[in-house]
């Protein structure tokens, strides 16, 4: 009963540096999200995909690259790490279909760049 | 522009009381509406939803009130208890395809509510 898990759950990084964010899913959802999460604010679109082999940009995607190699999984890569960058990550996943459906979060990765 | 919008960034109740906690958007294309829950260190939670051909749906002790004309949503939660103390957030989005829409959600920023005993 995982639902989204997100690994690793914190991470500090120095300027420059480059790491990967990873997702996972087992409800076998269609659509997957990558959020951020900084002080004050609500939760912001990075990028997003809506099937395996898909991605597309949202709101604030600068400086992040996902991928969606497996329907379950999707990976958002950070090439050079900035600490504008610093914040907390949020994978969801949402169930394709007929109606409106609500997106599933995992718990999130804390990410400091100092 | 924010697009979904909470003005009030805490609200203070008391055990047994009623909570309620307001939510403008100015899309008018926006046709589903939703509430999530955030406790500190987890990640939001699904707790209600409406979609814009309804006025209400509830579930439980939650309730959610929209009125399109104001572009106005509210989560009432009857009877507010200590648990129920965490960030809510208003989340919206238009059908797919309008005016360049994805379906993604819009968030807006949230509203720490504190349910004192």
């Amino acid at each position: 009963n995982a639902g989204v898990t997100q690994t690793p759950k914190f991470r500090v990084l120095k300027t420059g540096q480059s790491m990967t964010l990873l997702c996972a899913q087992d409800m076998n959802h269609e659509y997957m999200y990558w959020y951020r999460q900084d002080p004050g604010m609500g939760l912001r679109l990075i990028h997003y995909s809506v099937g395996e082999g898909t991605t597309a940009k949202g709101e604030v995607p600068d400086g992040y690259n996902v991928s969606r190699l497996k329907k379950q999984n999707f990976l958002l890569g950070l090439e050079s790490a900035a600490p504008s960058q610093t914040s907390v990550y949020f994978c969801a996943s949402k169930a394709a279909g007929r109606g409106n459906q609500p997106q599933h979060f995992g718990d999130g990765t804390r990410l400091s760049i100092l | 522009d924010q697009q979904v919008k909470q003005n009030s960034p805490s609200l203070s109740v008391q055990e047994g009381r009623i909570s309620i906690l307001n939510c403008d958007y100015t899309n008018s294309m926006f046709d589903y509406f939703l509430w999530y829950k955030k406790y500190p260190a987890e990640g939001p939670t699904f707790l209600i939803s409406i979609s814009s051909i309804k006025d209400k749906n509830e579930d439980g002790r939650f309730t959610v009130f929209l009125n399109k004309s104001a572009k106005h949503l509210s989560l009432h939660i009857v009877p507010s208890q200590p648990g129920d103390s965490a960030v809510y957030f208003c989340a919206a989005s238009a059908p797919l395809g309008y005016g360049g829409s994805q379906g993604n959600l819009i968030f807006g920023k949230g509203t720490k509510l504190s349910v004192k005993p």
